[in-house]
């Protein structure tokens, strides 16, 4: 079975500040990994995802992700944040074996002047 | 306008009762899902659907019907309303499995 583990239901930073959200996954196969983000009351919007190959990946808004196999990671980060990244960043995991898209609990990103 | 999106955007309804919350999509993608948003949890899957006249169980089924007549409509419904329905419900996309899904504004449900 595959399991998605989101470190911090909270996290605040300062306007400019370094933005790291952790995400651990479990996965007996390859896992495709995704991040999502959503803001009050919208649906989810695709950040950014890891299929195979650059284990690195950019995606919109400044983001990136880099897959850790060794570590089971998959942590999202931004250099400098910014008031608009305010909202709650979900990540997720599914694979060719199952394609059911699992969730983590959710990382509710704050964002102060 | 294409997309996907869901009807209606709020529902208040009492215990016991039917309720129906729709799903469109206009890309023709083939897989279709259901899921419900609760704090703590995330989100969980309660139905999926492969193309139309298939579908499966997800994670939290208890409680929901689906069906899929046609390609682009995926209707939830729940057949006798619990209190413990009562969260936001997301439709979502895929043109492939394993692909981005795309996801709905979401159905706020209150179960009185």
């Amino acid at each position: 079975a595959q399991s998605v583990t989101q470190l911090g239901s909270h996290v605040s930073v300062s306007e400019g500040a370094l933005v790291l959200l952790r995400c651990n996954y479990s996965s007996s196969v390859p896992p495709y990994l995704f991040w999502y983000v959503q803001y009050p009351n919208q649906g989810l919007q695709l950040l950014l995802k890891y299929t195979t190959g650059a284990t690195l990946v950019k995606g919109i808004n400044g983001f990136e992700a880099e897959f850790k196999k060794s570590e089971t990671s998959f942590h999202l980060t931004k250099p400098s944040a910014h008031m608009s990244d305010a909202a709650e960043y979900f990540c997720a995991v599914s694979s060719l074996k199952s394609y059911k898209l699992i969730f983590g609990s959710g990382t509710r990103l704050l964002v102060r002047p | 306008d294409a997309g996907i999106t869901q009807s209606p955007r709020y529902k208040i309804t009492e215990t016991g009762r039917q309720v129906t919350l729709m799903c469109h999509q206009t890309w023709s993608h083939s897989y279709m899902f259901w899921y419900r948003q609760d704090l703590g949890h995330g989100l969980r899957l309660i139905y999926y659907s492969a193309a139309a006249d298939i579908t499966d169980k997800g994670e939290v089924p208890d409680g929901y019907v689906v069906s899929r007549s046609k390609t682009e409509n995926f209707p939830l419904t729940l057949e006798s309303a619990t209190r413990s329905q009562t969260s936001v419900y997301f439709c979502a996309s895929s043109e492939f499995p394993t692909d981005t899904q795309y996801f709905g504004p979401g159905t706020r449900l209150t179960v009185l």
